[in-house]
């Protein structure tokens, strides 16, 4: 079946650790998309990707990084220097301009 | 520049009853618009969209929603709602002005339903 993997489901980072959450589609998609999720709010926009090796800042990229080495493959990086990482962090793809965007089932992630 | 405002951010309906959720957007071209729904813990999954064909679009699990030009709005609507139906609504917009086909979100309007 095709779409969009998000892994893992939840995971739980200590203040001061660097963690990759991971998003891969196989829907052949050339543009994909990082957000960040808080409880009561809508999505905001972390990085996206248009095309491989190349990506561009969201409304909220610091303290995040990403790459786009491969078409399928968009990795989030949430670093030491995101203040408040704890959220839902949902990952989605679209083939082109004005076309809908298809989602993962997102990872929670956790500071302890 | 593009924006969306759900004009509810809740809202409430017994299980029967008819369902509107009001969605107003701006754009600078004539845009593409969504609809998708999120149920607890989970990813988005889209409902419906508008793509400048008919202003009257039909969605999964009955829901449709009319693009009015005029109004500058895209309600969404059911005429049953059903206890499954519960959850978080978003209206979402993308216009050919933006280079990097990012969608503007709404901030989402959660949906209960009682029995």
């Amino acid at each position: 079946d095709g779409g969009i993997t998000q892994s893992p489901k939840y995971l739980f980072r200590k203040e001061g650790q660097n963690v990759t959450l991971s998003c891969e589609q196989n829907l052949n998609h050339d543009a994909m998309y990082w957000y960040r999720q808080d409880p009561g709010q809508g999505l905001r926009l972390i990085y996206y990707s248009q095309i491989v090796n190349d990506f561009q800042k969201g409304d909220i990229a610091e303290g995040y990084s990403v790459s786009r080495e491969k078409k399928e493959s968009f990795p989030l990086t949430v670093t030491s220097a995101q203040k408040n990482p704890t959220a839902f962090y949902l990952c989605a793809s679209s083939s082109g301009r004005e076309t809908e965007a298809f989602f993962g089932q997102g990872t929670r992630l956790t500071v302890v | 520049a593009q924006s969306v405002t759900q004009l509810d951010s809740h809202v409430s309906v017994s299980e029967g009853t008819p369902v509107l959720l009001r969605c107003n957007y701006s754009s600078s071209y004539s845009p593409s618009l969504f609809w998708y729904v999120q149920h607890p813990n989970k990813g988005l999954q889209l409902l419906l969209k508008y793509t400048s064909a008919a202003t009257l679009v039909k969605g999964i699990n009955g829901f449709e929603a009319e693009f009015k030009k005029s109004e500058t709005s895209f309600h969404l609507t059911k005429p049953s709602a059903h206890m499954s139906d519960a959850a978080e609504y978003f209206c979402v917009v993308s216009d050919r002005g933006n280079a990097g086909n990012m969608l503007t979100f709404g901030g989402g309007t959660r949906l209960m339903v009682k029995p």
